[in-house]
């Protein structure tokens, strides 16, 4: 119940093209969806966030879709650039509990010149 | 603002060595949280502290133990260190605890011989 399952372990994108990062969850209460980004030499960091109200969430070239019934998120990069390579974490948990993020496994992207 | 620091970057134990890492919060933030972080499987949640006191717990030996100051200040302590301690060890800070707003430090990259 616990787990975040993500896909794929690493994926080679070519510049200008889309990345998609998918994951899924087991844990009906979760209610906080968040993509952490993660460079070689430092700690991950956040990159985007959704709740569970909306089904999409963009910022800038980056957008999570979110699909409730199917306990299903993911991440698209749009017109991905070499400084997009990095490792991507899922996450999940419930907001106002005792509970922490629920990590998934994370993805090595690498954007091709 | 200065961000998280942690102390040292690399370190090499020995098993059955005991070791110390430390974590400088952002000024301002009350609570630390430390995670392990090693290949494919995600970051694992450790401990987290908030004014000094224990709020929250992941499923590690107790071998794993940590602290908090005055100041804000972490250390984590393992004891006893096995084969299987290596990884990187993450600290993040946030004002008042919860998900919703943790920067990460760079990590202290542990290896145990």
């Amino acid at each position: 119940q616990q787990q975040v399952k993500q896909s794929p372990q690493s994926l080679i994108v070519q510049k200008g093209g889309i990345s998609i990062i998918n994951c899924a969850y087991e844990n009906t209460a979760f209610d906080y969806f968040p993509w952490y980004q993660q460079f070689p030499g430092k700690g991950p960091a956040l990159l985007i966030a959704i709740r569970p109200d909306v089904s999409e969430k963009k910022e800038g070239r980056f957008t999570i879709s979110f699909n409730k019934s199917a306990k299903q998120f993911s991440l698209h990069i749009m017109d991905s650039q070499p400084g997009d390579s990095a490792t991507y974490f899922c996450a999940a948990s419930k907001v106002n509990s005792n509970y922490q993020l629920i990590w998934g496994a994370g993805t090595k992207l690498i954007i091709k010149p | 603002k200065a961000g998280v620091t942690q102390t040292p970057r690399y370190l090499i134990k020995t098993r059955g060595q005991q070791v110390t890492l430390s974590c400088s919060p952002i000024s301002g933030h009350r609570s630390v949280s430390w995670y392990q972080q090693t290949p494919g499987q995600g970051l694992q949640f450790l401990f987290e502290y908030f004014s000094e006191t224990q709020r929250n717990k992941g499923n590690f030996p107790g071998r794993f133990s940590g602290r908090q100051f005055s100041n804000s200040r972490s250390e984590m302590n393992v004891s006893t260190l096995e084969l299987g301690d290596s990884a990187l060890y993450l600290c993040a800070s946030s004002p008042q605890g919860g998900l919703l707003e943790q920067y990460f430090g760079p990590g202290t990259r542990l290896t145990v011989t």
